[in-house]
């Protein structure tokens, strides 16, 4: 499974942008970078999914490396509400499932 | 309405016994997942079905088995727990099994061994 590495925590203070790193670099070509959320005591949360371009939605933007070895998750203002374990997943299409990794405790100060 | 429901969310049972856990998704999907979380937090996956049909199946012992009686429902039934199988079960379920098929997940079922 092509892996991936993040910072084990960081820290934010509320109404601040996040930019939350991943690196990627045995990512193969028709691997897709998908980003879940876990707030606490809940199951995983879709955040956002790109493949080479930049994309935003609603909850975040996702920005790709040209070389795609590495991304980086943006929460635009950081609210109390987005603390939580983020988790940078390469999609592995050959067997149809998502290796999730340790993830990054995201820490939102008030 | 719950996207991804799971039936109990506490389970609490006694080493040998054998429990259920269900799982029914009402947004059409077809492809449903178990995920097993550890008292580690680490994430992983058990069984997949597309269709009815199981299309992953991680090395899980085989007193792990998942049932799949419609697409909207996937159920694990184990049998003769263990100390180890305390975790937290997540269900989850996407569209198909496309790199870009989002996967919604359920509130997760907490099974303790005593």
């Amino acid at each position: 499974d092509a892996k991936t590495t993040q910072p084990n925590s960081m820290e934010s203070n509320e109404e601040e942008p996040v930019h939350l790193p991943c690196n990627h670099s045995t990512i193969s070509g028709t691997d897709y970078i998908h980003w879940y959320r876990q707030l606490p005591s809940q199951g995983p949360e879709y955040v956002i999914h790109g493949l080479t371009s930049n994309v935003n939605n609603r909850m975040a933007s996702l920005a790709i490396a040209e070389d795609r070895k590495s991304s980086t998750l943006i929460l635009h203002r950081a609210t109390l509400r987005d603390a939580a374990v983020y988790y940078c997943i390469l999609f592995d299409d050959s067997n149809y499932k998502l290796t999730f990794g340790k993830g990054t405790l995201l820490t939102v100060n008030p | 309405d719950t996207a991804v429901s799971q039936t109990p969310k506490y389970l609490v049972t006694q080493m040998g016994n054998d429990k259920s856990i269900k799982c029914e998704q009402n947004l059409g999907h077809d492809t449903m997942y178990w995920y097993k979380q550890d008292s580690k937090k680490f994430l992983k996956i058990m069984f997949s079905y597309n269709n009815k049909e199981l299309i992953i199946n991680e090395t899980v012992p085989n007193r792990f088995s998942p049932k799949s009686p419609d697409k909207a429902h996937l159920n694990l039934h184990i049998n003769s727990l263990e100390l180890g199988d305390s975790a937290v079960y997540f269900c989850a379920s996407s569209l198909g099994t496309l790199t870009t098929d989002t996967q919604y997940f359920g509130p997760g079922t907490r099974l303790t061994v005593l």
